[in-house]
């Protein structure tokens, strides 16, 4: 199984700070990688995919980058209604995994 | 635009079988454009996929393999997901999801509790 490996588990920032999140993947997956969001209460939402292409919808403040085994998934200006947990998944191969989440607070 | 929805019992005893329905609506279950995906996650926990149907056939987490069915209903445009011998670990939102690479869209979930 690739395990995926996310950090930080939580960040605290403020409205207009930039934000990474990284994922790590324990063997290539090539751009196989896509980023939800998921507020409490709700279904994720599919963010990012293919590693770098924003969804139909995003924001543009939202960007996505990296291959094979390192992705990171950057917030250009926090706003205050991306408060929301954040997953990556490798779709390379079955089964299919998550990371473990990085969940962003507004300070 | 695609629309899933997930149905059957919130409570199910330990040793039992859950058994939940997605209804699909927007498109065919027959399409070739989306595979029908299982994924659950427990009460302040993580993502967990179950597994996923399409023509070709189903592939499964193999940590449930052993206790998972998916199929799929084409008259009623709908999959369904059967897991057997449940335990209290078993406890958790369960989402159906679309799958071609990526989970494109989602059902709202559905809260399955294990317990007698």
């Amino acid at each position: 199984d690739i395990q995926m490996t996310q950090s930080p588990s939580f960040v605290s920032a403020s409205v207009g700070d930039r934000v990474t999140i990284t994922c790590r993947a324990s063997q290539g997956i090539s751009s196989w990688l896509a980023w939800y969001q998921q507020k409490p209460g709700k279904a994720p939402n599919l963010m990012i995919y293919g590693a770098y292409s924003l969804q139909s919808g995003v924001p543009s403040r939202f960007s996505g980058s990296g291959y094979g085994t390192d992705f990171s998934l950057t917030i250009s200006s926090l706003q205050p209604e991306d408060s929301a947990t954040y997953y990556c998944q490798q779709g390379n191969s079955f089964p299919l995994t998550f990371g473990g989440g990085t969940k962003v607070e507004i300070k | 635009q695609v629309q899933l929805q997930e149905s059957g019992p919130g409570l199910v005893k330990p040793s039992q079988t859950l058994s939940l329905i997605c209804t699909v609506s927007g498109t065919s279950i027959t399409s070739d454009k989306y595979s029908w995906a299982w994924i659950r996650q427990p009460a302040g926990k993580g993502l967990e996929w179950i597994g996923r149907i399409n023509t070709s056939g189903t592939n499964y987490n193999p940590s449930l393999k052993s206790r998972v069915t998916i199929s799929v209903d084409t008259s009623k445009n709908q999959f369904s997901l059967n897991l057997s011998s449940v335990t209290a670990a078993d406890t958790a939102v369960y989402y159906c999801a679309t799958y071609a690479r990526i989970f494109i869209y989602w059902g709202q979930g559905t809260l399955v509790t294990v317990s007698s």
